[in-house]
């Protein structure tokens, strides 16, 4: 079945730093990849939709320069938080489209586990 | 944002069918209708989605309401692993999936 990864899995870092993370598509092509964050006992938000090739499109609400989306090839996005917060601690979850596949179905990864300190 | 209004949570003896409801009133007729759930601390999984017509796999069936403004996951028989977050999601034309707040499933031995 499709796989996504994420890396790392879990990351602290220090309040004012930037972190990024990536989203791979192991096994499949994916155009269109989506970011989503998830706070403690609460859904999951999306935030965008990044598209190989082209600018991320996103969400009402999500500063675009806080959360850099670069989506360079057809297996890879990665979303960089810069100048973390404390409150930008949260699960952040990305999903991919395999772009042959007629479902629409979104394959998620396993999530990154971000604490600032 | 597409909305869907599920119960927070709901207990199923093991082996026993489960029912999972959600109401998706605002639904429009291009929008599909999918179901994930979570585990603590992992991304979502796939479980079934649906158009109009009831779907079945190995997972699950899905049984769309004829005015397709609600739908309902059936497990067969629950399991201990099916113990899980479910979210029914509205997916719209542009392919982004917009998360209620889900069904918290409990399965008692």
């Amino acid at each position: 079945g499709a796989v996504v990864s994420q890396h790392p899995s879990r990351v602290i870092c220090k309040s004012g730093t930037s972190v990024k993370i990536e989203c791979r598509s192991l096994d499949f092509q994916a155009t269109t990849m989506f970011w989503y964050r998830q706070f403690p006992k609460q859904s999951l938000m999306l935030m965008a939709t990044s598209n190989e090739g082209s600018k991320a499109t996103y969400e009402q609400g999500v500063e675009k320069d806080k959360f850099l989306i670069n989506h360079a090839s057809l297996t890879l996005s990665t979303l960089t938080v810069t100048s973390a917060h404390p409150e930008d601690s949260s699960f952040y979850i990305c999903s991919a489209r395999d772009q042959t596949s007629l479902s629409y179905e979104q394959y998620f990864g396993p999530g990154t586990r971000l604490t600032v300190t | 944002d597409a909305k869907t209004t599920q119960p927070n949570s709901m207990e199923s003896n093991e082996e026993e069918p489960v029912h999972l409801p959600c109401n998706h009133s605002t639904i429009s007729g291009t929008d599909y209708i999918h179901w994930y759930r979570q585990l603590p601390s992992q991304g979502p999984e796939y479980v079934i989605h649906g158009l109009t017509s009831n779907v079945n796999n190995r997972m699950a069936s899905l049984a769309i309401a004829e005015d397709r403004k609600s739908s309902t996951l059936i497990l067969h028989r629950a399991t201990l692993r099916d113990a899980a977050v479910y979210y029914c999601i509205l997916r719209k034309t542009g392919n982004q999936f917009y998360f209620g707040t889900g069904t918290s499933l409990t399965v008692i031995p």
